[in-house]
């Protein structure tokens, strides 16, 4: 089955500053690579993600990278604020038979500092 | 996205007694998942409820042990059934809002005496 591999496991970074959080997927047969933010308490949240056919995607501050060739893909803070600080899971979908199922990595726990 | 509720938000539970936990979408999905994520920990899935069939469990998962009904496109409910403390977890749903796009459930913390 896919195995999804993310680092680091936690980041610091001053506010302002930029925040990268990389993930590696095993099964090339992956096409579809999600991002959610937790806080603490709170459910995951769905901020962004990449469809295979795409390298690139960017919402405001946030962008997703894909590398299809290499299997990993990354995401991308800028400007980063106090707010952003949470646990950040990647993910991945191997669309096999009649489920999408996720894979999720182990999380990046963000903190932004003042 | 959709709105999705959960029931109950937290319980404590004796070890050996089952509890059901219910999940509700305000729109017709076909696929919905349950997740147990431990404290500190990322996300697994338990399994796939599809309305109309039998759920797909994966790997260490038995329906013996999880229990799921899904008798519409609305809802759908986990058992975690004859509990030890080492089922102490957080439980969440997911649906399938478009091709792969999953929404989560605010979760249901379950602790196990």
């Amino acid at each position: 089955g896919e195995n999804v591999e993310q680092h680091p496991s936690t980041l610091s970074v001053q506010e302002g500053d930029s925040a990268v959080i990389k993930c590696t997927y095993s099964d090339s047969a992956s096409n579809y690579f999600p991002w959610y933010k937790q806080e603490l308490g709170k459910r995951p949240q769905l901020i962004i993600d990449i469809r295979s056919n795409v390298g690139e995607k960017k919402d405001q501050r946030i962008a997703v990278t894909l590398n299809k060739t290499a299997k990993h893909f990354s995401l991308h803070i800028t400007e980063t604020q106090p707010e952003d600080s949470a646990v950040y899971f990647c993910a991945a979908v191997n669309p096999t038979g009649t489920a999408s199922k996720l894979t999720f990595g182990t999380g990046t726990r963000l903190q932004v500092t003042l | 996205s959709a709105v999705i509720s959960q029931k109950p938000s937290r319980d404590i539970c004796q070890r050996g007694t089952s509890l059901t936990i219910q999940c509700q979408v305000d729109s017709q999905v076909t696929m919905m998942f349950w997740y147990r994520q431990q404290p500190g920990q990322s996300l697994t899935l338990i399994a796939t409820a599809n309305q109309g069939s039998e759920a797909t469990y994966e790997s260490g998962f038995v329906i013996d042990k999880f229990p799921i009904s899904r008798p519409n496109l609305t809802f759908s409910t986990l058992t975690v059934s004859n509990m030890s403390p080492e089922d102490s977890s957080i439980y969440l749903c997911s649906v399938e809002v478009r091709l792969y796009e999953q929404y989560f459930g605010p979760g249901t913390r379950l602790t196990v005496t």
